[in-house]
């Protein structure tokens, strides 16, 4: 099984609202990444999880709080989001942090509102 | 960490082949050099990887010279389905590796 899977799809949310968003692979990999994608743009990395610690986090605002409950999943939770932060977001995996082929999930269309 | 710069958009036609070449002038000894394609809407896909000289897989080849200050994605006989954004990423296979995307290359194929 070579896929990552990203829920929900599409999400559209209130600038009050709480949600998640949900990565999972089964891969046995180690290294898992948080990825922003606007539109015409290309993926901007926010976060890396190597082996279950947060190893990376590229100055991204606290309302986007990662989390790596094991191995096999990675969670975005989202909290008091702009407009602004409207945007494709990408899950991806690898065998470990490093210049390593990366496997996407289809990600998630999120709309704030 | 290696800057990475590719044309922005290229066309084609189907059957022809493509070449998209990236300059990475600040590449360092330990840094491989990674391509991605990307369709609208959709996470990127891995194409091929290499150091040095020649790699060739199923779908692609990556010439890089010498000095490794460029590298050359080759895709044979294009068809419409090869319409997406190319990406060129360079970096190491240790752990303070930042994957950084550059703006890509747009290719189109046209029938």
């Amino acid at each position: 099984d070579t896929e990552v899977t990203q829920t929900p799809k599409h999400l559209v949310m209130g600038m009050t609202n709480k949600k998640s968003l949900k990565c999972e692979q089964h891969m046995g990999h180690r290294a898992m990444y948080w990825y922003k994608q606007k539109a015409k743009k290309p993926p901007e990395l926010m976060f890396v999880y190597s082996y279950e610690k947060l190893s990376i986090n590229e100055s991204v605002p606290s309302r986007f709080s990662p989390e790596c409950p094991n191995s096999s999943l990675l969670n975005l939770h989202l909290h008091a989001l702009q407009p602004e932060d409207s945007a494709l977001y990408l899950c991806a995996s690898s065998v470990g942090t490093g210049a390593y082929e990366q496997y996407f999930g289809p990600g998630t269309r999120l709309t704030v509102t | 960490l290696a800057k990475t710069t590719q044309p922005i958009s290229m066309d084609s036609y189907e059957g022809q082949e493509v070449n998209i070449t990236c300059s990475h002038n600040n590449i360092a000894t330990n840094d491989y050099i990674t391509w991605y394609q990307q369709f609208p809407s959709q996470g990127p896909r891995f194409i091929i990887q290499g150091y040095k000289t020649k790699v060739t897989n199923e779908v692609a080849s990556l010439f890089i010279p010498a000095d490794r200050k460029s590298s050359t994605l080759s895709l044979p006989r294009v068809s419409l389905s090869d319409t997406a954004v190319y990406y060129c990423l360079v970096g190491d296979a240790g752990g303070s590796y930042i994957p950084t995307f550059g703006r890509g290359t747009s290719l189109i194929v046209h029938p």
